[in-house]
């Protein structure tokens, strides 16, 4: 069936170093890939999504390119604030197949 | 516009016994999910409902797990009798509409189960 594998953690971060969660997928068919931030105390919240190979998902400063050759959408960010401090998801939806998410990374960024 | 609402946050519970949660969707969310997050893993989904009627239930452990959805909003999510393995914190959320493409589901806080 469908998965995803994420990098394990935890990932402890100076401020402002780059990031880097690498996701790889497999699926059967076209899947849409997402990125969910689980902060804490808080609900899982949807960070970026790209539908379709070569789509680039961005927000708050977080990027993930949909490689269909490599089946990855690794998370990046080019410096990492303490308040990225979360755990991040991997997921995948394809077709009926409900999400899919990967195990989860946290993230600690330090001062 | 209030997010997804859960309770209780937190409940622990002997082996055996039953326990309840509950769900509250944003108003106007056709579809509803809980997932199951177990310590170290990613959710899990159990069970979707699209107005009062259930879509998926395929994951859902129907020996002891049961759901509704009256009156397609409010829902609640049961297990009786629980086991030890049910420990995990439960999670719910809801998206406009279901089907093939996707609607963002929003989640709530989660409701953290511990079995003793």
């Amino acid at each position: 069936g469908d998965s995803v594998t994420q990098m394990e953690g935890p990932v402890t971060l100076s401020e402002e170093a780059f990031l880097t969660i690498n996701c790889t997928y497999t699926a059967t068919g076209y899947p849409s890939l997402f990125w969910y931030v689980q902060y804490p105390g808080e609900g899982l919240q949807l960070l970026l999504k790209a539908t379709k190979a070569d789509d680039k998902g961005s927000n708050k400063g977080f990027e993930a390119t949909y490689r269909k050759e490599t089946t990855s959408f690794h998370l990046e960010k080019g410096s990492v604030q303490v308040s990225d401090s979360a755990v991040y998801f991997c997921a995948l939806e394809s077709g009926n197949t409900p999400l899919v998410f990967g195990k989860g990374t946290r993230l600690s960024v330090i001062a | 516009e209030a997010g997804v609402a859960q309770s209780p946050r937190y409940k622990i519970i002997e082996k055996r016994q039953s326990v309840a949660f509950w769900c509250n969707p944003i108003s106007g969310h056709a579809t509803l999910y809980w997932y199951q997050q177990i310590l170290g893993q990613g959710p899990k989904l159990l069970i979707q409902f699209q107005n009062n009627g259930v879509v998926d239930d395929s994951q859902l452990p129907k020996d002891r797990f049961s759901a509704e959805r009256l009156k397609g909003v409010d829902s609640t999510l049961k297990i009786q009798p629980a086991k030890l393995e049910d420990s995990a914190v439960y999670l719910c959320a809801s998206s406009r509409q279901g089907g093939r493409s996707y609607n963002e589901q929003f989640f709530g806080p989660g409701t953290r189960l511990t079995v003793l």
